[in-house]
């Protein structure tokens, strides 16, 4: 089954550093996401990304976070400044179409600010 | 506004008992789409099943099985003859559909479920 790439798996950073997380979705599809799942909590939607423009986005995806699909392969999440309550995983995902089965998930970054 | 609610927040049963995690959900949506995830602890989003808003046929697959009422507005999932495999952190979601509708998931709090042997 195709998978949902995302590197590194682990990544650790001093706060007020800025971090990329990468991501390559699958290769046919055109929505994608980032989602966060905080230690012992749920996973939150953060933002979703369709024909290279942000689709809609949450509260916590404020001015310190941006999406990038810079070659038409990868995804990135970036993260200007990293706060200690920044830290967490940090998963990608895509699908096909918007009515398609499943959203497929990444295996996730965890990002631990220091 | 869209929720999930998985009011079960831990649940412990012992090898071969059967298990059901609930999950109930509010959306102003008509069409939507409710899906359940399993968290292993390696931590990684396993995807088990989507349900359509407009299918309430409930679902076999294995030892899952996934009752959907729409008349409670609840999907619950019920895993026969457990095993020690089956620990994990379940999620359920909620998804909107249309036009308008990004494909975003509303997730639950999430259940952990632990089966001892």
């Amino acid at each position: 089954e195709p998978e949902v790439t995302q590197t590194p798996s682990h990544q650790v950073t001093q706060m007020g550093q800025e971090v990329i997380l990468r991501c390559v979705p699958i290769s046919n599809h055109l929505y994608f996401y980032w989602y966060r799942q905080i230690l012992g909590q749920k996973v939150e939607f953060l933002v979703s990304f369709y024909n290279n423009e942000i689709s809609e986005k949450s509260e916590i995806f404020d001015d310190q976070f941006s999406v990038e699909r810079p070659d038409g392969s990868n995804f990135t999440l970036k993260i200007r400044s990293t706060k200690l309550e920044d830290s967490a995983m940090y998963f990608c995902a895509s699908r096909r179409d918007r009515g398609q089965e499943k959203l497929f998930f990444g295996s996730g970054t965890q990002l631990s600010v220091l | 506004a869209q929720k999930v609610t998985q009011a079960q927040t831990e649940i412990s049963v012992v090898e071969k008992e059967d298990v059901t995690l609930d999950c109930v959900y509010e959306t102003r949506d008509t069409t939507y789409y409710l899906f359940w995830y399993k968290q292993p602890p390696s931590g990684e989003l396993v995807f088990l099943i989507r349900r359509n808003s407009f299918d309430e046929q409930n679902e076999i697959s294995g030892r899952y099985s996934w009752n959907f009422q729409k008349s409670t507005s609840s999907f619950n999932f019920t895993i026969t003859a457990s095993q020690v495999v089956d620990s994990a952190v379940y999620f359920c979601a909620l998804s909107g559909v249309g036009s308008s509708n990004t494909g975003k998931l509303i997730f639950g709090q999430g259940t952990t479920l632990q089966v001892k042997p």
